[in-house]
């Protein structure tokens, strides 16, 4: 049973290029989260999705990023033209549910983004 | 702003010590506290959690110590282990969202 799959694992990017981050969520899970990890910080809520919905962007950046997860493949997190200070560790996680607090989310190994 | 605190940045420690850990808190609505480990190049995975209503948690060498008047809590590791070193998170929620510490880089010396 493999866990959440997270495509590509490494992506450079030149300013001002676009980036597109895939999560496929674990196996019978229909909800994703998106996480940013910024250097020598911890995690920070990006967005919460289900399928074919948005349900909370309230941690998204008001530009240049949207994310989508559509009925059918994986979620995918888009950045147009990227800046040197979207460089990070972006980690989705899934859940066959709405997570309540005390439900378990499944990491990701992140995809590392970084901007020339 | 960050809602929850994380110290130490990192620590170093020999291989049979013990290892702690210390997070606060602000917002008194979170209802319950994991913490994550993580090791280079993976996400996190979920290693130990409690919920305020409790003052300790143990499992195996992991210990959470809960102090909801203060809004502190710490992870312990005993007897660390070289397979310890990795970089641990605190984190706390009362939804779907998590509000991460900043981490702390552990180091265990054979």
């Amino acid at each position: 049973n493999a866990g959440v799959m997270q495509n590509p694992r490494h992506l450079v990017r030149r300013r001002g290029q676009e980036a597109r981050l895939r999560c496929s969520p674990m196996k019978g899970h229909s909800h994703v989260y998106w996480y940013r990890q910024l250097p020598e910080e911890g995690l920070k809520f990006m967005v919460y999705l289900q399928k074919e919905n948005i349900i909370d962007e309230s941690g998204m950046p008001k530009e240049r990023f949207s994310a989508e997860f559509p009925k059918e493949g994986p979620s995918i997190l888009r950045i147009q033209q990227v800046v040197r200070g979207d460089s990070a560790a972006y980690f989705c996680a899934s859940s066959p549910r709405q997570l309540s607090s005390t439900d378990t989310q499944y990491f990701g190994p992140g995809t590392r983004l970084t901007v020339l | 702003q960050q809602q929850v605190k994380q110290s130490p940045q990192s620590l170093i420690v020999q291989k049979g010590g013990i290892s702690i850990i210390n997070c606060a808190y602000e917002n008194t609505a979170f209802d319950y506290f994991p913490w994550y480990q993580q090791f280079p190049g993976k996400g996190p995975a979920l290693l130990i959690a409690i919920r305020p209503d409790v003052s300790e948690k143990k499992e195996g060498r992991f210990t959470i110590s809960f102090n909801k008047s203060a809004k502190q809590f710490s992870l312990h590791i005993m007897d660390s282990q070289p397979g310890d070193s990795a970089t641990y998170f605190c984190a706390a929620t009362n939804d779907y969202k998590l509000s991460f510490g900043a981490g702390t880089t552990v180091t265990v010396r054979a």
